[in-house]
């Protein structure tokens, strides 16, 4: 069975620092991986993706992650935060294919201080 | 940009009622989904739909759920006698645009349902 767990539900951080949002998988077979974001009323946007090509990803708003098969993790950073970066974060699984259901981690909401 | 649109917003009903919750994914999508999310709770997988049928379910989506494409543009979530326990978030996507091997699901911005 697949799953994720997202290591933090809520991290905080100023302005211009770093970001990392924790993410750990469990796959039997290769998977996809998704960081999908979600503001407020808004709908669930995807901001990157990993298909079993590089393993540094890179998604909109200069947010990356990396699959790191050996850890089996695919934590997003981004070099420094934005106040519009403040919503949901999820992190997300797939192995059906690309037209598959999606396991949804429990999310974190991520807080950018002035 | 095309985008999953879902009417309404916000729907309120009474327990044992009948609510249909509807979408409209983007127009060249071939596959639909339909997702929930329970407050403070994971989204969680109910359906999927592809070619005029259910192709995966998960086991919340027992019998009194069903799901409709009924004009090739609309794709509707019926739950037939709502519970308390179906007041959630319910999100609709679609994916795969025709001619292309992949592409991400698409959401749209959500249902509340709120069953009183």
């Amino acid at each position: 069975a697949q799953s994720v767990t997202q290591l933090d539900s809520h991290v905080s951080v100023s302005e211009g620092t770093p970001v990392l949002l924790r993410c750990n998988y469990s796959s039997s077979y290769s998977p996809s991986l998704f960081w999908y974001v979600q503001h407020p009323n808004k709908g669930l946007q995807l901001l990157l993706k990993y298909t079993s090509a590089a393993t540094l990803v890179k998604g909109i708003n200069g947010f990356e992650a990396e699959f790191k098969k050996s850890e089996t993790s695919f934590h997003l950073t981004k070099p420094s935060a934005h106040m519009s970066d403040a919503a949901e974060y999820f992190c997300v699984v797939t192995v059906s294919g690309n037209t598959g259901k999606l396991i949804f981690g429990q999310g974190t909401t991520l807080q950018v201080k002035p | 940009e095309p985008e999953v649109t879902q009417t309404p917003s916000h729907q309120v009903t009474q327990m044992g009622q009948e609510v249909i919750l509807r979408c409209v994914p983007i127009s060249n999508h071939l596959y639909f989904y339909w997702y929930r999310q329970i407050l403070g709770q994971k989204v969680e997988f109910l359906v999927s739909f592809y070619n005029n049928e259910i192709s995966e379910k998960s086991e919340i989506f027992d019998d009194q759920f069903s799901v409709e494409r009924p004009d090739g543009s609309n794709f509707t979530l019926k739950i037939r006698s709502t519970k308390l326990e179906d007041s959630a978030m319910y999100f609709c996507a679609s994916s795969v645009p025709m001619g292309t091997s992949y592409n991400e699901q698409f959401f749209g911005p959500g249902t509340r349902l709120t069953v009183l």
